[in-house]
């Protein structure tokens, strides 16, 4: 299958800092990317929608400012949580769709924030 | 009504047993249906991807697609202690569209 790959896979910030997450389709290209958040023993939540060259779609509810989203190429999206604090502290997993049907959603394997 | 619904389990089995994982939905429009493994504290990993009604199948893998009843299935065939994890059914509207995930089931299979 396809390779969606992340990092960090696992960071600790302090309250108040910035923490950018990538998240690279390896061996395919992808015009969409999706950005979730999972806590524990719950089902993913969308986040936004990510499309390369142009700005991202966000769920009712999230923070623009706060969760920025840049997809500056056909194989990176970036997710930057601003100012964080312990609340935003949970697992973000990244997606990228793969093929002309767009019928393939290839996961990242998270990555884990902790904030302080 | 939930868009997607799905039994969250825990569902426990003992080895070699056969394993049903369902999932039902309300929006008729819904057109790929896929499945979803995802281990703790990992991300999730497609098993099944079908477009439509019909079934398909991928070694002890079946995935079938009722739309008439608006129903997915996963069955798993001489499950394995290493089958335990979550099970998350999605669907999508099309091209480029958002997935609707469910909520996800809980398996454990007893050595």
């Amino acid at each position: 299958g396809a390779v969606v790959s992340q990092h960090p896979s696992w960071v600790i910030c302090k309250s108040g800092t910035s923490v950018k997450i990538e998240c690279r389709s390896l061996d395919f290209q992808a015009t969409t990317m999706f950005w979730y958040r999972q806590f524990p023993k719950q089902s993913l939540m969308l986040m936004a929608t990510s499309n390369e060259g142009s700005k991202a779609t966000y769920e009712q509810g999230v923070e623009k400012d706060k969760f920025l989203i840049n997809h500056a190429s056909l194989t990176l999206s970036t997710l930057t949580v601003t100012s964080a604090h312990p609340e935003d502290s949970s697992f973000y997993i990244c997606s990228a769709i793969r093929g002309l049907a767009g019928s393939e959603q290839f996961f990242g394997p998270g990555t884990r924030l902790t904030v302080l | 009504q939930k868009e997607v619904e799905q039994d969250p389990g825990p569902l426990s089995v003992p080895e070699g047993a056969i394993v049903s994982l369902n999932c039902t939905y309300s929006n008729s429009a819904f057109q790929y249906f896929m499945w979803y493994r995802q281990y703790s504290r990992k991300g999730p990993e497609l098993l099944m991807y079908t477009y439509s009604s019909g079934n398909k199948e991928d070694g002890r893998f079946t995935a079938q697609v009722d739309k008439s009843s608006k129903y997915i299935s996963l069955f798993i065939r001489d499950s394995q202690p290493s089958d335990s994890a979550t099970y998350l059914c999605a669907m999508s509207l099309g091209y480029g569209q958002n997935f609707v995930f469910g909520p996800g089931t809980r398996l454990s299979v007893l050595p």
